[in-house]
């Protein structure tokens, strides 16, 4: 059980393209989903929170109109990463939480390669 | 501001040798703690974790010790095999609000055949 499915695993688009990032919790309803990023051989950052049917809260120095995160359902979120640029390049990876103080459980994240 | 301090940040065992991985977190606030387990070009799988009413749990080679006091958590993973190589991260969650983590900086596990 608790199985976060993440697509595309992988992504390479030209600068300037949008890229949109699917979170999907295949077997509970996940009410808060988290996106984080990860850059080689570091720690996971966190980048924002959703909740179902609400904004999403970003982290400090997170450009919510570049990251635009949508939580439309119990079971879906996505971030899309807006005129992407080759800085943002990277591991971006999801989590879903079925309820408060409840683990995160993570998807197998996407590698967003910007030429 | 909140802070997770993870070490060692590698760590290289003989395989059917213990290792121990340490965290120690600000937050006197934080009242869960998991571990996970990330494989190369994957998510972070959890593994085990532990809640601050309690000093220790175990799920048959892999233990996680809690000292409230001290701030500081621990993983122990016993019998050590190859398919245990992976970068481990600890968390810590204060409960309360979003109930975000805060990961560690990560350990690199090497177990030698």
């Amino acid at each position: 059980g608790a199985v976060v499915s993440q697509h595309p695993s992988w992504v390479i688009c030209k600068s300037g393209t949008s890229v949109k990032i699917e979170c999907r919790s295949l077997d509970f309803q996940a009410t808060t989903m988290f996106w984080y990023r990860q850059f080689p051989k570091q720690s996971l950052m966190l980048m924002a929170t959703s909740n179902e049917g609400s904004k999403a809260t970003y982290e400090q120095g997170v450009e919510k109109d570049k990251f635009l995160i949508n939580h439309a359902s119990l079971t879906l979120s996505t971030l899309t990463v807006t005129s992407a640029h080759p800085e943002d390049s990277s591991f971006y990876i999801c989590s879903a939480s079925h309820r408060a103080n409840q683990p995160q459980h993570f998807g197998d994240g996407t590698r967003l390669s910007i030429l | 501001g909140e802070n997770v301090e993870q070490h060692p940040s590698t760590l290289s065992v003989q395989e059917g040798d213990s290792a121990v991985i340490k965290c120690t977190y600000s937050d006197s606030a934080s009242n869960y703690f998991p571990w996970y387990k990330q494989e190369l070009g994957k998510g972070p799988q959890l593994i085990i974790d532990i809640r601050s009413n309690v000093g220790e749990k175990k799920d048959q080679r892999i233990a996680v010790t809690l000292n409230k006091t001290a701030k500081h958590f621990s993983l122990h993973i016993t019998e050590t095999q190859p398919e245990d190589s992976a970068v481990y991260f600890c968390a810590a969650s204060s409960g309360s609000g979003t109930y975000k983590y805060i990961f560690g900086t990560g350990t690199r596990l090497k177990v030698l055949a």
